[in-house]
């Protein structure tokens, strides 16, 4: 069963990076993912695609600081230079055998 | 500009119906795969129905199968979803998403819209 798992919460200080994880579940590691970024009262707004290999396809408009990359079954988005409205609830989301996101992670800036 | 707005939330007793609209605008939703999603209050999102976009093919989640019904009408460049039957644990922000040509992630999402199952 494809499952992807995420921490619940993360925390970072302003103007520092941070590397948010989802883990794709056994025998699934070569699937590409999609991170979205959810502001509080928000629809979801799409990211970037992250492929098994790290390469990435970011969506239109998101900045430079966002990017991802990849090490076996875990995928990540890494943002640089927190800014205060980074703080959000981000989802990792797949495909393939049916449409699944991941359980949210809820980035709090410091 | 390219966007979806849905509509058409509100509050509905169990055992009622009702039809929630996403309209596209800046592209045209037919040569799309178009799909429903939802989140409950204050949890995550949870994947509810496809339209994919050669024909009229549809699958749906275990969870809303038999109850819900996604159309589309092409001459409106607009999505539907019909919900039969709701229950009380379909209380949720509903949220239309674009699926990206050929890709799977979806790369437009709409502002949502609250229905509230409730008696």
């Amino acid at each position: 069963q494809l499952v992807l798992t995420q921490s619940p919460s993360a925390s970072a200080s302003l103007g520092a990076s941070v590397k948010l994880t989802c883990t794709l579940s056994s025998g699934h590691s070569n699937h590409a993912i999609a991170w979205h970024q959810q502001r509080p009262a928000k629809g979801p707004r799409y990211l970037i695609k992250v492929n098994s290999d790290g390469s990435h396809v970011k969506g239109d408009g998101i900045p430079d600081r966002f990017s991802g990359s990849s090490s076996g079954a875990e995928r990540y988005l890494i943002i640089s230079s927190l800014q205060s409205d980074d703080e959000a609830d981000y989802y990792c989301q797949t495909w393939g055998t049916g449409w699944v996101f991941g359980g949210g992670t809820k980035l709090t800036v410091l | 500009q390219v966007q979806l707005v849905e509509s058409g939330g509100g509050v509905v007793q169990p055992g009622n119906s009702l039809r929630l609209s996403c309209a596209a605008s800046g592209f045209t939703l037919s040569t799309y795969s178009m799909h429903w999603v939802r989140q409950p209050p204050g949890k995550g999102l949870e994947w509810v129905a496809i339209m994919w976009h050669s024909g009229n093919n549809r699958f749906y989640a275990d969870s809303v199968k038999g109850r819900f019904t996604v159309s589309r009408d092409n001459s409106e460049n607009t999505l539907y979803l019909q919900m039969n039957s709701p229950r009380l644990d379909d209380t949720a922000v509903y949220y239309c998403a674009r699926e990206m040509t050929g890709e799977g992630p979806f790369d437009i999402w709409g502002q949502g819209t609250m229905v509230a199952v409730s008696s």
